[in-house]
C-alpha cells in the first residue's frame, strides 16, 4: 500500500440499507478527513478526525458516522442510506505540519443510492 | 455563505497560452491557501500553497499570486499544456495548516492543442 487507499471503487445501495465506506492510509498522518463531492458544489466536509480516537464534524455530517481506532484507518457509516447520500466520497489525511503539509487524497468511492 | 468562491465554473485556453484561475474568499481569518487539481475518476492533488505572509509563490509553470487586501487568489499556469486539462479548486485555511480546509466549488479548465 502507498499512500491512501479506499474501498470499494464503486457500490449501488439499496435506500434504507447500512453501508461502510472504509479508507486506509499508510503515511503514519494525524489527521484524517472524509469529504463528498458533488456537481456544482465542490468538496464538503463530512467529519474530520486530528489525531487516533478523536473525530470531529464537519460542514455536512448529518447522516455519517465515523470511527478512529487507529491511526491507519477511517471508516465512514451510512447508517440508513437516501438517495441524497448519491456521491463521489473522499478520503484524505494529513499531517498537520504547520505551513508545510496538504491533504492527501485517496482515488475515491463512487456511490449510488436508489 | 460560501466562503471561499470560484465564479468561473470553466475555463478555455489554447495550448501554450496562459490560464488564469481566480479564486476570492471572504474571511479574514484564512491565513494558508491552496490550489488542488483533479483528473476525472481520480482524487484531488496537490498543486501549490501560498501562506498569508507571502504574495507569491512560485513552481515551475505554476504561480500562485495572494491579494490579501481584495481577499483573491489567483492560480497562474504558463505555458498551458494540454495535460493541465482538468478541475482545480481552490481551498483555503484558517489555521495555518492543512486541516479543516474550506474548498471552493472548482474551475475546469480545458487546453486545446
Amino acid at each position: 500500500i502507498a499512500g491512501i487507499t479506499q474501498a470499494p471503487t464503486s457500490q449501488i445501495l439499496a435506500a434504507g440499507r447500512r453501508m461502510t465506506l472504509r479508507c486506509t492510509q499508510d503515511m503514519r498522518h494525524n489527521a484524517m478527513y472524509w469529504y463528498r463531492q458533488d456537481l456544482g458544489l465542490g468538496l464538503r466536509l463530512i467529519h474530520y478526525s486530528n489525531t487516533a480516537g478523536t473525530t470531529g464534524k464537519g460542514e455536512v455530517p448529518d447522516g455519517y458516522s465515523v470511527s478512529r481506532a487507529n491511526t491507519d484507518d477511517f471508516p465512514l457509516t451510512l447508517a440508513s442510506a437516501v438517495p441524497s447520500q448519491t456521491s463521489v466520497y473522499f478520503c484524505a489525511s494529513s499531517p498537520l505540519d504547520r505551513y508545510k503539509e496538504t491533504q492527501y487524497f485517496g482515488p475515491g468511492t463512487r456511490l449510488l443510492v436508489l | 455563505d460560501q466562503q471561499v468562491k470560484q465564479n468561473s465554473p470553466s475555463l478555455s485556453v489554447q495550448e501554450g497560452r496562459i490560464s488564469i484561475l481566480n479564486c476570492d474568499y471572504t474571511n479574514s481569518m484564512f491565513d494558508y491557501f491552496l490550489w488542488y487539481k483533479k483528473y476525472p475518476a481520480e482524487g484531488p492533488t496537490f498543486l501549490i500553497s501560498i501562506s498569508s505572509i507571502k504574495d507569491k509563490n512560485e513552481d515551475g509553470r505554476f504561480t500562485v499570486f495572494l491579494n490579501k487586501s481584495a481577499k483573491h487568489l489567483s492560480l497562474h499556469i504558463v505555458p498551458s499544456q494540454p495535460g493541465d486539462s482538468a478541475v482545480y479548486f481552490c481551498a483555503a485555511s484558517p489555521q495555518g495548516g492543512s486541516e479543516k480546509l474550506v474548498f471552493g466549488k472548482g474551475t475546469k479548465l480545458t487546453v486545446n492543442p
